[in-house]
């Protein structure tokens, strides 16, 4: 079945550090989701890319879609405390498929 | 955006009884609605499909009769967990995707229920 990995599986930074985090899948995607999740929370929507090649920027957050729309990634820019959490790529192969997850990666921010 | 609630936050029950769960979406019909669990510190993993007025579809491993989902209107789902073990001790979260959402496949989830089996 479609598997989606995730690396890496835990970051800490030095806030003002950059982080990025990787999701490859083993199947083609029709489009990536990306979620944060905080510690006792629940899991909240991002952003969805759908176009091979797209960049898209959040604030110091910056996601893309790879060209075969099999890989993305997640880029923040000088880390702060609050982007502390586990961020989830997630992605259907086409759109009535269900959406499969990343295992995450825990982002643990240091002042 | 769409919200999605759940109930109950948190419950605990003793093993060998039955527990349900209920996903709800607020503002908008939800004709499909998606069941996870996530152990700690782990990912989220699809346990079925709900689909208003139909089966639902259960992933590779999960047990139909033991995690059953009912979808009986188009802003309600329930799971409930039969005959409850402390291995079934974990964090549910139901999803629910908006047909009116501009952005295909956007799902928006509930803020989980923690069971905990003694």
């Amino acid at each position: 079945g479609q598997q989606v990995m995730q690396i890496p599986q835990y970051q800490h930074v030095q806030e003002g550090e950059d982080f990025t985090t990787y999701c490859n899948s083993s199947t083609t995607l029709s489009n990536i989701q990306w979620y944060k999740q905080r510690p006792g929370g629940h899991p909240v929507f991002l952003i969805q890319l759908v176009k091979s090649g797209e960049v898209k920027k959040q604030k110091r957050l910056t996601f893309q879609f790879g060209e075969a729309k099999k890989n993305s990634s997640l880029h923040i820019t000088a880390t702060q405390t609050t982007d502390v959490g586990t961020y989830f790529c997630a992605g259907h192969r086409s759109g009535n498929t269900p959406l499969v997850f990343g295992k995450g990666t825990r982002l643990s921010v240091i002042a | 955006g769409a919200v999605v609630s759940q109930h109950p936050s948190r419950v605990i029950c003793k093993s060998g009884t039955s527990v349900k769960i209920e996903c709800r979406s607020l503002d908008f019909q939800a004709t499909t609605m998606f069941w996870y669990r996530q152990f700690p510190k782990q990912s989220l993993m699809l346990m079925a499909t709900s689909n208003e007025g139909s089966k639902a579809t259960y992933e590779q491993g999960v047990e139909k009769d033991k995690f059953l989902i009912n979808h009986a209107s188009l802003t309600l789902s329930t799971l409930t967990v039969t005959s409850a073990h402390p291995e079934d001790s974990s964090f549910y979260i139901c999803s629910a995707r908006d047909p009116g959402s501009r952005m295909m496949g956007e799902q928006y989830f509930g803020p989980g229920t923690r069971l905990t089996v003694t």
